[in-house]
């Protein structure tokens, strides 16, 4: 199985603030990741495919980078909408994997 | 809209089984691969089975092979999960959500189910 490892795991930050998440697959997935938002209490929301697609709907502030085997998310200019769990995915093979997540918090 | 609006999670004794539906609208069902994804409490989020539009292709998670079957009715658009010999490491919120038509990645995902495996 594919594992996705993320990190880090908790991030502190202020508004306004740009972060990156990264990604990191254990084995080659060319650019078949995908990048989702979780609130507390909420399902997933689709923010990123292909390792850098904009989703429909989802602010330009997000962006997504890399291939192979290293992925990154950023968020530019941090807004309070955004503080929640980010996660990863790899599309790659079956089993399909998460990383383990990103909880990004207010500084 | 596209709206998944999944049901059948409660509270069942390790061994049980449970019967998750998915009602799928404002999309056409039959189109669509399909597929389960889980939440243990305060964790991470863990594929669990997948299906394909005719039913023809399916995949489970090691951790649930043999014991979840997924299944789908294209004329109800909806989804099934079948749990059976359940364990409490099966305790999660599940989701149902849709794959993309393009690739295996998840664009709409509905509200989750609970499903709770203690004695």
């Amino acid at each position: 199985d594919i594992q996705m490892t993320q990190s880090p795991s908790t991030l502190s930050a202020y508004v306004g603030d740009r972060v990156t998440i990264t990604c990191r697959a254990s084995q080659y997935i060319s650019t078949w990741v995908a990048w989702y938002q979780q609130k507390t209490g909420k399902a997933p929301k689709l923010l990123i495919y292909k390792a850098s697609s904009l989703e429909s709907g989802v602010p330009s502030r997000f962006s997504g980078s890399g291939s192979g085997t290293e992925f990154t998310l950023t968020i530019s200019n941090l807004q309070p909408d955004d503080f929640a769990t980010y996660y990863c995915q790899q599309y790659n093979f079956y089993p399909l994997t998460f990383g383990g997540g990103t909880k990004v918090e207010i500084k | 809209q596209v709206q998944l609006v999944e049901s059948g999670g409660g509270l069942v004794k390790p061994g049980g089984s449970l019967r998750l539906s998915c009602a799928a609208s404002g999309f056409t069902f039959s189109d669509y691969y399909m597929t389960w994804i889980r939440q243990a409490p305060g964790k991470g989020l863990e594929w669990v089975s997948y299906i394909s539009r005719s039913a023809d292709t399916i995949y489970y998670a090691d951790s649930v092979k043999g014991r979840f079957t997924i299944s789908r009715d294209n004329v109800f658009s909806s989804l099934y999960l079948e749990m059976n010999s359940l364990r409490a490491e099966d305790t999660a919120v599940y989701y149902c959500a849709r794959i993309d038509e393009m690739a295996d990645y998840f664009d709409n995902w509905g509200q989750g189910t609970l499903v709770t495996v203690s004695s």
